[in-house]
């Protein structure tokens, strides 16, 4: 079946730092890959995807690679903000598996200032 | 107004209660889920329903049931609520098209 693995946190950066979360996949097709956002006290929210090998997704300074070859999907931000401090999801979504979303266990960012 | 909205926002109940959480959408999407999220174990599938006359069991479904009223409505009931099913429980909705789910804001359970 499929499954995502990500970085275990919490994680606890300064206000600038440079911010990684990896996120390994396993999947019988080939699914689309998401970051998903999830501010205190609301529901996730799309950050960013990427439909197929190689493909970048990128919003508000946040990156990813789909990397078929290492089956990884890592968020990236070069400088990271007191407000990107929420808990970030890794997920996938196969039409193998009708189309229904896998997501990781989450990764819990503060920014410090 | 939010795409997807949940009622309660929060609730807290005793066991053996009765409970439903309501769930309503104006995205015109006919598959709609239920997700249990738990500290440390991310989100897991508790119902699926793909149109209204399609209801699916997800990984956890054991102790709760649905009730796909409409297209934009999709219940979820816990028959006789226990501890155990305190949890941060959401609603969300996909076009089947992109995988692209989009979530409510969440009902906070507590069964004391």
């Amino acid at each position: 079946g499929n499954s995502v693995t990500q970085m275990e946190g919490p994680v606890t950066l300064s206000e600038e730092a440079f911010l990684t979360i990896n996120c390994t996949y396993t999947a019988t097709g080939y699914p689309s890959l998401f970051w998903y956002v999830q501010y205190p006290g609301e529901g996730l929210q799309l950050l960013l995807k990427a439909t197929k090998a190689d493909d970048k997704g990128s919003n508000k300074g946040f990156e990813a690679t789909y990397r078929k070859e290492t089956t990884s999907f890592h968020l990236e931000k070069g400088s990271v903000q007191v407000s990107d401090s929420a808990v970030y999801f890794c997920a996938l979504s196969d039409l193998t598996n009708a189309g229904k979303s896998t997501f990781g266990d989450g990764t819990t960012l503060t920014v410090k200032p | 107004d939010a795409d997807v909205t949940q009622t309660p926002r929060n609730r807290i109940t005793k066991t053996g209660k009765r409970i439903m959480l309501e769930c309503s959408q104006t995205k015109g999407h006919d598959r709609m889920y239920w997700y249990r999220q738990d500290p440390g174990l991310g989100l897991r599938l508790i119902y699926y329903s793909f149109d209204v006359k399609d209801i699916n069991k997800g990984e956890i479904s054991d102790g709760y049931s649905v009730s796909r009223q409409a297209q934009a409505k999709f219940s979820l009931s816990l028959e006789s609520a226990i501890p155990n099913q305190t949890a941060l429980y959401f609603c969300a909705t996909d076009s089947g098209d992109t995988g692209e789910l989009f979530f409510g804001e969440g009902s906070r359970l507590t069964v004391l």
